[in-house]
Formats: structure tokens, sequence, C-alpha cells
């Protein structure tokens, strides 16, 4: 069965600091990857995704995310964290074959943003 | 509407009562999810339906849940003789198709189970 591990479960910068937030998974093909953002109180939100093709892809609110099958990881990476990134972020895989609908989730990693 | 829409936004249930959790999702979006958040965890899929077709139920915990979607739009996760072990986020998405459509997901309903 497919897995998502997301070693850090909370990750503190400040603002104005680069971030990346790791993501590792387990899955005998290549899988959709994908990168959701959480707000408290809030349903999740899609900051970037990954089928094929170019291995960086780019997102929404300035992320980016690299995926490396050498090393089973779509790492999340921002060059300047903003206050208002402040949130829960998840790594999550789709199976690209048959059951391409069920998203797989990490546990998460809560990112606080100091001033 | 404009996105996901889940009602009620939470709920308090007693240990053995039956709830109804309801998910309006994006007009037009053939596929609708439900997935369960616990505290401190990561979403895990409960059932998907293509339409008004249950096309997966895997993920239901035990018979205790049950999920409808009877004309294709607006759906309702049932959970009979709640448990304390329910108590988690309920969160429904919608998406144009499966697989590379993105997920739209509603603000979830938050179930407590006394």
């Amino acid at each position: 069965a497919q897995s998502v591990t997301q070693p850090d479960i909370h990750i503190t910068v400040s603002e104005g600091a680069s971030l990346e937030l790791r993501c590792n998974y387990s899955y005998g093909a290549t899988p959709y990857l994908f990168w959701y953002v959480q707000s408290p109180g809030q349903g999740l939100q899609l900051l970037l995704k990954y089928f094929s093709g170019d291995t960086l892809v780019q997102g929404i609110k300035g992320f980016e995310a690299e995926f490396k099958r050498s090393q089973s990881s779509f790492n999340l990476r921002k060059p300047s964290v903003h206050w208002s990134d402040a949130a829960e972020y998840f790594c999550a895989v789709v199976d690209s074959g048959g059951s391409n609908y069920k998203l797989t989730f990490g546990k998460g990693t809560l990112l606080t943003v100091n001033p | 509407g404009a996105g996901v829409s889940q009602s009620p936004r939470y709920k308090v249930a007693k240990r053995g009562q039956d709830v109804a959790l309801r998910c309006d999702p994006i007009s037009g979006h053939v596929s609708l999810f439900w997935y369960q958040q616990a505290l401190g965890q990561g979403p895990e899929f409960l059932t998907y339906f293509q339409n008004e077709a249950q096309l997966d139920k895997s993920g239901l915990p035990s018979d205790r849940f049950f999920a409808e979607r009877p004309e294709g739009s607006v759906s309702t996760l049932k959970i009979q003789r709640t448990q304390q072990e329910d108590s988690a986020v309920y969160l429904c998405a919608s998406s144009t198709d499966r697989g590379s459509s993105p997920l739209h997901f509603g603000n979830g309903t938050r179930l407590t189970v006394t």
C-alpha cells in the first residue's frame, strides 16, 4: 500500500526566511503528487501538483516543489516566508493507475512563522 | 455556490446517537469524496461517488457508517450509534473528474462524541 511520510511534525521559521517541508512516499510506480495547505478551521487548498514532465513544479502563493524519483521525495519550498503562510501543510499521493482517485495523505507539518 | 458547503459546521452527539452530515458539492462536479481527519492526523479516505454511484466505500470504518448521494449532487454521511472514536473532522471534497482533477474541499464538520 502506498504511504506518505512527513518527517517534521512542527517547523518554526522567521518571516522572510526560506522554507523547505519534506515529503517522502512509498509506492511502486510514480504516483501523482500533491501539496495541500490547511488553515485553522478551514478545508484543504491545493498548492501544487505533479503528474509528469518537469520535475520542478510551481504552485500558488510562491510555493514550488521538486520531484526526485531516486529519493522518492517531493519537498515543498518557498524562498521567503510570509506570516500568512502559517498553517498546516499536507503532502498527498494518488495512484496513477486504476484507483486514481483515492488520496493518501501524510500526517502534516505545522508551520509557525515568527515575526 | 462558489465552493463546497458542509453542514453543520459543528456537531456534538452523545454516545449512541445517530448523526447526519451534509455536503453540497460545487455544481456540476461529478466526483464526490468523504474524508475523516482525526486530531493531529492527515485526512483519511472514507468513500467516493461518481454521480450517484458509490464506487468505493472501502474506507468506511464500520457498518455504522453509511453515505449516499441519491441524485448525484448533495451527499449525506450518516453515522449510527456514534462512538467516541468517531470524533473527528469530516471533510467533503468534489471534483470535475477523478485522479488528475484537483479536489475542492469544504471546511468540514467537526463531530465530537461525548
